[in-house]
């Protein structure tokens, strides 16, 4: 079964500095990975996504994320954070079968970017 | 180009009570996915639909119940409200035909069980 695991619930780092929130992947077959970040009392926005091809993935807000299939990730890492990232960030995974096709969420990692 | 809406915002229940919340999906997308978010946790899966049916339901009682409308909005349906049920429930709506499985939320609606 597909799972993903985030192995931190909470990340510090201080502003201007870079960042990386780590996820870990478990699946059978070729991965589709995906980033949300949820802010206070809102729904989750759409970072990035892996589905094949460049090991690095650009997203939204200066985000990327990198691939690795030998260590099974997808870290999300940024080169200079902002206050304004602080925020809840999931990692996901696709789980597509013959009848439906959803996102297994990991737990979370709240990140703090603190001036 | 609206996104996923959601109504209401909040609703505060008494336990033994039932809810509907409602789920508008972004223009284009058919597909409509419902999540619960417990406080501290992920979103989980509860159901998904297509085609104004059902497709695999993840692991909810069928105190949890749904229907999708022929312009693909849907609502989530819950009966006999348990303290437990008190989260945050998120739409998402995605396209059948394209993407890779990325799904877009709506802001979701807060439910608290009393």
């Amino acid at each position: 079964a597909q799972s993903v695991a985030q192995p931190e619930d909470q990340v510090n780092v201080a502003e201007g500095n870079p960042l990386t929130v780590k996820c870990t992947y478990s699946v059978s077959g070729n991965p589709y990975l995906f980033w949300y970040v949820q802010y206070p009392n809102r729904g989750l926005q759409f970072l990035l996504k892996y589905i094949t091809g460049d090991n690095l993935v650009k997203g939204s807000y200066g985000f990327e994320a990198e691939f690795n299939k030998s260590q099974t990730s997808f870290h999300l890492k940024k080169p200079s954070a902002l206050v304004s990232d602080s925020a809840l960030y999931f990692c996901a995974v696709r789980a597509l079968t013959y009848n439906t096709d959803k996102l297994i969420f990991g737990t979370g990692t709240r990140l703090q970017v603190f001036p | 180009d609206a996104g996923v809406t959601q109504s209401p915002t909040h609703l505060i229940k008494t336990r033994g009570q039932q809810v509907t919340l409602r789920c508008s999906p972004k223009s284009g997308h058919d597909t409509v996915s419902w999540y619960q978010q417990a406080l501290g946790q992920g979103p989980q899966f509860i159901f998904q639909y297509y085609e104004e049916e059902e497709r695999q339901r993840g692991n909810f009682p069928d105190r949890f119940s749904g229907h999708q409308f022929p312009n693909y909005s849907s609502e989530l349906n819950v009966n006999a409200l348990l303290l437990g049920d008190s989260a945050l429930y998120l739409c998402a709506s995605s396209w059948s035909s394209g993407g890779a499985g990325e799904q877009y939320f709506g802001p979701g609606t807060r439910l608290t069980v009393t």
